[in-house]
């Protein structure tokens, strides 16, 4: 069975840096095929893809966010973390983590964590 | 103008078939494109439901029933997701996703309510 839980500050104030951690079981991100992405969803909003990192290294960025993103991975410790530079109040939202099978590169998500939420507020 | 297009909210009937629509920007052909669908309910995560690209290049998330499917309108530049059947557990928001330029992309969501 494959889980994914996301760990962070549920907090932040504008302009820090957000650190955000996805610790997965079930799988390994050094099975080819294999990547784990972030994704959020401010509050009433739609989802928005973030970024992923494939078991290969391959990082893939959101082009309006990649700037100020970076994902990188710890494959012994089954972890994936999410930084993002410079938060603004509309960088609220859940944040989720998911998974994307081993069925060749730009596929579908599945699982994804429960999320944790983010606000940033002075 | 945004990539994915779907609408905000759609109602339908139990019973009832429901389609949702996820139109492509102008310019970009839905007939080169695997369209994902996927559900959410209040206070979950996303759940994936299926892929679609063509009738023989097709996926169903594990578990998910059949009255879901996916199809191509090609003179709408759309993907379909056909719910069949509704049912009340069925009421939820919806969301399509493309890889676009190596990048993924969601559409606006469309909630659809069962009444």
């Amino acid at each position: 069975q494959i889980t994914l839980k996301e760990s962070g500050p549920t907090l932040v104030k504008p302009t820090q840096t957000l650190t955000l951690t996805c610790t997965f079981s079930g799988f390994s991100l050094s099975t080819s095929g294999v990547g784990v992405g972030w994704i959020r969803q401010p509050p009433g909003k739609a989802l928005e893809w973030l970024a992923l990192i494939y078991w290969d290294d391959d990082n893939r960025y959101s082009p309006s966010l990649k700037s100020r993103v970076t994902i990188t991975k710890d494959t012994s410790k089954n972890q994936v973390d999410l930084t993002m530079a410079n938060m603004v109040p509309e960088d609220t939202a859940t944040y989720y983590c998911v998974h994307e099978p081993a069925a060749g590169k730009t596929d579908w998500f599945d699982p994804w964590g429960q999320g944790i939420q983010v606000t940033v507020s002075s | 103008q945004a990539v994915l297009t779907q609408p905000s909210s759609l109602s339908a009937s139990p019973g009832a078939s429901a389609s949702l629509t996820c139109t492509l920007r102008s310019g970009i052909n839905v007939g080169t494109y695997t369209i994902y669908w996927y559900q959410q309910k209040p206070g979950s995560p996303p759940q994936y439901l299926l892929r679609y690209k063509s009738d023989s290049n097709n996926q169903q998330g594990s578990g998910v029933p059949s009255r879901f499917s996916g199809s191509k309108d090609a003179s709408a530049n759309a993907g379909i997701l056909l719910i069949s059947g509704l049912q009340s557990e069925d009421e939820a928001d919806y969301y399509c996703m493309i890889w676009y330029s190596s990048a993924s992309v969601f559409g606006g969501g469309t909630k659809l309510t069962v009444l």
